[in-house]
C-alpha cells in the first residue's frame, strides 16, 4: 500500500518555466489537497478538491492551477515559475470530507524556482 | 494566515523526559489535530481531539483542549531520541490551518 506519492522528489527550474507536480493515491481517497511548507509558517493551502471533477482555492492559490480528473489523480500546475515559489509542497489526502477525518501526506516535492 | 501557534518553537530534552507542545488557535474550531514530521519526510497523522473532548491518550501521547482559552498542549512522556521531529497543531473549521511547528530534540 503505497499511500500518497508525490513526483519528482527534487526539482530545479527558471523563472518563467512551466511544470507539473504529481500526487496520486492509492486508498480511493474522496478529499485530496496541496499544501506548500515554507521556513517559519507551517503549511498553507494552495487548493483542494472534495472529489473528482471538484476543486477549490485555498488560502495562497495564486500562481497554481489543479485539476481532478480521477480519484486517484491530483497534479498541481505551476503556470509561470517565480523565485516566491521556491517551497517544498506536500499533497495530502483523507476518507472523505468530514473534517473529523486525518489527513495522509506524501513525503513532498522540493522546488527551487532560479 | 496561520491559525495555531505553537509553543516553543524549539525545544531540547534528554531521552526519558517528559516534553510538553503547546498550540494556541484564534477562532473557534470542529477539532484540532497533531502532526509529527521526521526531517525531510511528510507529515504523519499523531491524535485528533474534537471540540468537544478535553482529553485524550494514545500511548505515550496525551493531548488536552481548552476552547475556553483556544489552547491545546500535546504531551509526550519517556521520550526517545526517535521522536526528535517537528510537531504540528492543525485547526479545523471550513478548512485546516497549521502552525509554525515546535522543533523537539531528543538528545540520547
Amino acid at each position: 500500500n503505497a499511500g500518497v506519492t508525490q513526483t519528482p522528489k527534487f526539482q530545479v527550474l527558471k523563472t518563467g518555466q512551466s511544470m507539473t507536480l504529481q500526487c496520486a493515491q492509492d486508498m480511493n481517497h474522496e478529499y485530496m489537497s496541496w499544501y506548500r511548507q515554507d521556513p517559519g509558517m507551517g503549511l498553507r493551502l494552495i487548493h483542494y478538491s472534495v472529489g473528482a471533477g471538484i476543486t477549490d482555492q485555498g488560502e495562497v492559490p495564486n500562481g497554481y492551477n489543479v485539476s481532478r480528473s480521477t480519484t486517484e489523480d491530483f497534479p498541481l500546475r505551476l503556470l509561470s515559475a517565480a523565485p516566491s515559489q521556491t517551497s517544498v509542497y506536500f499533497c495530502a489526502s483523507s476518507y472523505s470530507t468530514n473534517s473529523n477525518q486525518p489527513q495522509h501526506f506524501g513525503d513532498g516535492t522540493r522546488l527551487s524556482i532560479l | 494566515s496561520q491559525q495555531g501557534e505553537e509553543d516553543p518553537q524549539a525545544l531540547s530534552i534528554q531521552e526519558g523526559e517528559n516534553a510538553t507542545m503547546n498550540c494556541s488557535y484564534k477562532t473557534s474550531i470542529n477539532n484540532l489535530q497533531w502532526y509529527r514530521q521526521n526531517s525531510g519526510r511528510g507529515l504523519v497523522h499523531l491524535i485528533l481531539i474534537r471540540s468537544n473532548e478535553r482529553e485524550k491518550h494514545s500511548g505515550r501521547l496525551r493531548v488536552t483542549l481548552d476552547t475556553s482559552k483556544k489552547s491545546s498542549s500535546l504531551l509526550i512522556t519517556a521520550s526517545r531520541a526517535a521522536d526528535t521531529a517537528s510537531y504540528f497543531c492543525a485547526t479545523v473549521n471550513n478548512d485546516m490551518r497549521f502552525g509554525a511547528g515546535t522543533r523537539l530534540t531528543v538528545k540520547p
